[in-house]
């Protein structure tokens, strides 16, 4: 399984964009990257998945080096509401994949 | 809107008691899981099934914990005997593999044995 690195927390402020980086050195041909936040008292939710170049969705965008030994989830325009865990996850279709500890991103007005 | 449900959502009970958690996962999902979440430890995989059948259950403390899936719309997780170290909240999880294997997660049962 391929390990992941992010920051333990992040700060920012309502309508700035936020950029939440995770290494994952070893990652494996077969291997997917994929991002979930989780809220307090709730279960993770999946915000992007992707396995090269950019991709974006109504949430987020997500964006993978050539090498992709690392990923940066960005979150345009954050609101209170976006204050949570993000999790970076890396694994290929099939096999389980492993929740490290996550970045708190909390988000003030 | 599909959701995964799971019951109960909160649970004390005394050391030495069992405990039975269960899931419905999305209607048309094969993939089941099961995680702990503590403080201490985060997010961990218990178990998780595909098509009903276990294929890891190594994060599970196999003594005393017990995970089946009767049929395609219920999973249970047991635990017996209970400790007060098995505090934690417990997520069940489901997905249909192929379709980028998104796992939708429910809302958990909060467990506390005392």
């Amino acid at each position: 399984l391929a390990k992941t690195t992010q920051p333990i927390s992040m700060d920012s402020y309502e309508g700035q964009e936020v950029n939440i980086t995770c290494s994952h050195n070893n990652i494996a041909t077969n291997d997917y990257i994929t991002w979930y936040q989780q809220f307090p008292s709730q279960g993770p939710r999946f915000i992007i998945q992707g396995y090269k170049t950019k991709v974006t969705n109504e949430v987020a965008s997500l964006f993978i080096p050539a090498d992709r030994k690392s990923s940066t989830l960005s979150l345009p325009r954050v609101s209170l509401s976006d204050t949570a865990v993000y999790y970076c996850l890396v694994g290929a279709y099939g096999n389980k994949l492993v929740f490290g500890a996550g970045t708190i991103l909390r988000v003030k007005s | 809107d599909a959701r995964v449900t799971q019951t109960p959502r909160h649970k004390v009970t005394e050391m030495g008691q069992e405990v039975t958690m269960r899931c419905q996962p999305i209607l048309g999902h094969n993939t089941v899981f099961w995680y702990r979440q503590t403080m201490m430890q985060g997010l961990e995989l218990l178990a998780y099934f595909r098509n009903r059948a276990p294929l890891d259950d190594s994060g599970m403390p196999k003594d005393r914990f017990s995970a089946e899936m009767p049929d395609a719309t219920l999973a249970t997780l047991k635990i017996q005997p209970s400790e007060p170290r098995d505090s934690a909240v417990y997520f069940c999880a489901s997905g249909q593999s192929g379709s980028q294997e998104t796992q939708y997660f429910g809302p958990g049962t909060r467990l506390l044995v005392l």
